[in-house]
């Protein structure tokens, strides 16, 4: 069965303090691994997509990485605007056009 | 704004009244995406479109959900008989299809229900 898990649940930084969130996912035949960012009270936010192992992609203070079992989302020096729930998603097997979501982790980051 | 809308965005209603939501998709988008989300969960998917075709549907979803989508453009969502347990965030999402697409879905702002 396809699954995706997000740890931790929730995190707490300071600002300016490095981190990663971490997105482990089991499906057959990855088609797409996406983040999203989802303020309190609105629908997710397209952040990136993944594809295949190895590849990495950067957006401000945030970088997703990829491997077989699962992606990070490494956030660099955070400000408080960066605190929102992100979540992760996976596409998988020809012709599923549908995600399955992990949980989220609800970032956090203190002045 | 050329992004997913919806409406309304927000309904309270008393349990076993019927209930319909309204979505527009980015324009050019032709997969349209319906989504249920609690708090603390990432969204549980719902429905999928493809045009006005009706490809997936959750075998979670019980028959009291209906989505339409008459015309390959907007699409309702509507709840028969609704129940407490169906207060929760609904989203809808947009996808284009293409040889250099991901399938990169986009949210709109969603649909906060509450059922008293």
């Amino acid at each position: 069965e396809d699954q995706v898990t997000q740890s931790p649940e929730a995190l707490r930084l300071q600002e300016g303090e490095s981190s990663s969130l971490n997105c482990s996912y089991t499906v057959s035949g990855l088609r797409g691994l996406f983040w999203y960012r989802q303020d309190p009270g609105k629908g997710p936010e397209f952040l990136f997509t993944l594809y295949s192992a190895g590849e990495e992609k950067e957006k401000e203070r945030l970088k997703a990485t990829l491997t077989k079992k699962e992606s990070f989302l490494h956030i660099t020096a955070p400000k408080p605007e960066d605190s929102a729930t992100y979540l992760c998603a996976v596409r998988g097997g020809w012709g599923n056009y549908q995600l399955i979501w992990g949980a989220g982790t609800k970032l956090i980051i203190k002045p | 704004d050329t992004g997913v809308s919806q409406n309304p965005r927000h309904k309270i209603t008393k349990r076993g009244q019927n209930v319909t939501f309204r979505c527009d998709p980015i324009s050019e988008h032709n997969r349209l995406y319906w989504y249920r989300q609690t708090l603390g969960q990432g969204p549980e998917f719902l429905t999928y479109f493809q045009n006005e075709a009706q490809l997936e549907k959750s075998r979670l979803l019980s028959d009291r959900f209906s989505a339409e989508r008459p015309k390959g453009s907007f699409s309702t969502l509507e709840i028969q008989r609704t129940e407490q347990g169906d207060s929760a965030m609904y989203l809808c999402a947009s996808s284009r299809q293409g040889p250099n697409s991901y399938n990169e879905q986009f949210f709109g702002p969603g649909t906060r229900l509450t059922v008293l």
